[in-house]
């Protein structure tokens, strides 16, 4: 079952601005995930946050996370072209074993 | 670094066919999953595997199984290949079941 959903589902930026994609799920959770993939290939693991987190830095990665409101944003700062790639949050709802993935948000940066 | 690797980046079978796709982690993760990855559709749980001899279904596993005969290894197989089984799968392995997952590069797989 998909728990995560992304927004938007495509963006385009020029090189240098910000992008924002947000991620909303349906059911508690104990941790939120953030993961990369560029055009054909497997996922790359960007960041964790815990339930009890609610802001997380890596590098130009920002990723806050609203258990109230089931969302969790991640924020990518100073975009370069080597950002281009699609990004996909996974959820693990409380009782489960396992991670469900949301359909990714593909996002284009510009020179 | 963790590598996970798969034994093939592309693949094309006829319908009707049995088709393996392997697996291979190099980390002695306990945990090991398969996707299949469809535009729009994101990536959806075929099986995953917690330990050797282990397999659990997933959202998924219709048409398909699994062995993990060893730690390092996750085979998935489809007994007979079918048209709407045309997508990637890819490979991921994790120490923890909720924790962070290590993707191989995927096999494309078309069946014709």
């Amino acid at each position: 079952s998909q728990q995560g959903e992304e927004d938007p589902q495509a963006l385009s930026i020029q090189e240098g601005e910000n992008a924002t994609m947000n991620c909303s799920y349906k059911t508690s959770i104990n941790n939120l995930q953030w993961y990369r993939q560029n055009s054909g290939r497997g996922l790359v693991h960007l960041i964790l946050i815990r339930s009890n987190e609610r802001e997380k830095h890596s590098g130009r990665l920002r990723v806050t996370l609203d258990t109230s409101k089931k969302s969790s944003s991640l924020l990518i700062t100073a975009s370069r072209a080597a950002d281009t790639a699609s990004y996909f949050c996974a959820t693990d709802e409380s009782n489960d074993y396992k991670l469900s993935f949301g359909a990714g948000t593909t996002v284009t940066v510009r020179a | 670094d963790v590598k996970v690797t798969q034994s093939s980046r592309y693949l094309v079978k006829r319908t009707g066919e049995k088709v393996f796709l392997e697996c291979v982690q190099d980390m002695d993760h306990e945990n090991m999953f398969w996707y299949r990855q469809d535009p729009g559709l994101g990536l959806r749980l075929i099986y995953f595997s917690y330990d050797v001899k282990m397999k659990e279904k997933g959202d998924i596993p219709e048409g398909y199984s699994v062995s993990r005969e060893k730690k390092e290894r996750f085979s998935l197989i489809l007994e007979s290949a079918s048209t709407n089984q045309t997508s990637m799968y890819l490979c991921a392995s994790s120490l923890s079941g909720r924790g962070e997952q290590y993707f191989g590069p995927g096999t494309r797989l078309t069946v014709t």
